[in-house]
């Protein structure tokens, strides 16, 4: 069964990078994933196409302060110089034939 | 600039009926296949249904298929969603989500652009 996994929560300081994490069921470490942001009260905001070596597509209009990268099952959204209007969650997606939509939980971004 | 709006939420009671549409600009409705996507309150985001460019390809999760139905119309740009036997678990926003272009060959695909969703209640 394909699931997506991602720690509830993340902090990090005003300035600084932060690394979130979604991490493939075993088994699908060669599979693609989109990041999406969802600020608050808004809807969500497609961020990134991401594979599984590494290689990114950004949206529209993304800044190149978000960026992507991989490790085995694990596909990593990487934010540096945060502002304040980064603060929100964010989630993963993945897709496959014969798979239907599936997402990770979220994680919530906390820009202290 | 590529546009989805959409619309028809509401406050039902149980078992009653809603339609929402998406109305979307912006880009060639025709060529792209779309997906409605749910969130309930406070809660993360759950994939619902999927309709391809010529509506000959349907697919629903477990949780709405028999009381869901999906629809499009390319000439008027629009999405639907029939939503029938609703129950206070189906109360969320929905969100209209186009599958890009280069992902629509594998399942629903992965979405670029969304809506801004529209609040559906279920509550007597």
């Amino acid at each position: 069964q394909l699931v997506l996994t991602q720690s509830p929560s993340a902090s990090a300081s005003l300035g600084a990078s932060v690394k979130i994490t979604c991490t493939l069921s075993s088994g699908h470490n060669s599979y693609a994933i989109a990041w999406h942001q969802q600020q608050p009260e808004k809807g969500p905001r497609f961020l990134m196409k991401l594979k599984s070596d590494g290689s990114h597509t950004k949206g529209d209009g993304i800044p190149d302060r978000f960026s992507g990268s991989s490790s085995g099952a694990e596909r990593y959204l990487i934010i540096s110089s945060l502002q304040s209007e980064d603060e929100a969650d964010y989630y993963c997606q993945t897709w496959a034939t014969g798979i239907l939509g599936v997402f990770g939980g979220g994680t919530k971004l906390t820009v202290l | 600039e590529v546009q989805l709006v959409e619309s028809g939420g509401g406050l039902v009671q149980p078992g009653e009926s809603l339609r929402l549409s998406c109305a979307v600009s912006g880009f060639t409705f025709s060529g792209y296949n779309i997906n409605w996507v749910r969130q309930a309150p406070g809660k993360g985001l759950e994939w619902v249904s999927y309709i391809s460019t010529s509506s000959g390809t349907k697919y629903y999760a477990d949780s709405v298929k028999g009381r869901f139905t999906i629809s499009r119309d390319n000439a008027k740009n629009s999405l639907y969603l029939q939503m029938n036997s609703l129950r206070a678990e189906d109360t969320a926003i929905y969100y209209c989500a186009r599958t890009a272009s280069d992902g629509s060959a594998y399942g629903v695909g992965y979405f670029d652009y969304w809506g801004q969703g529209t609040l559906v209640t279920v509550s007597s």
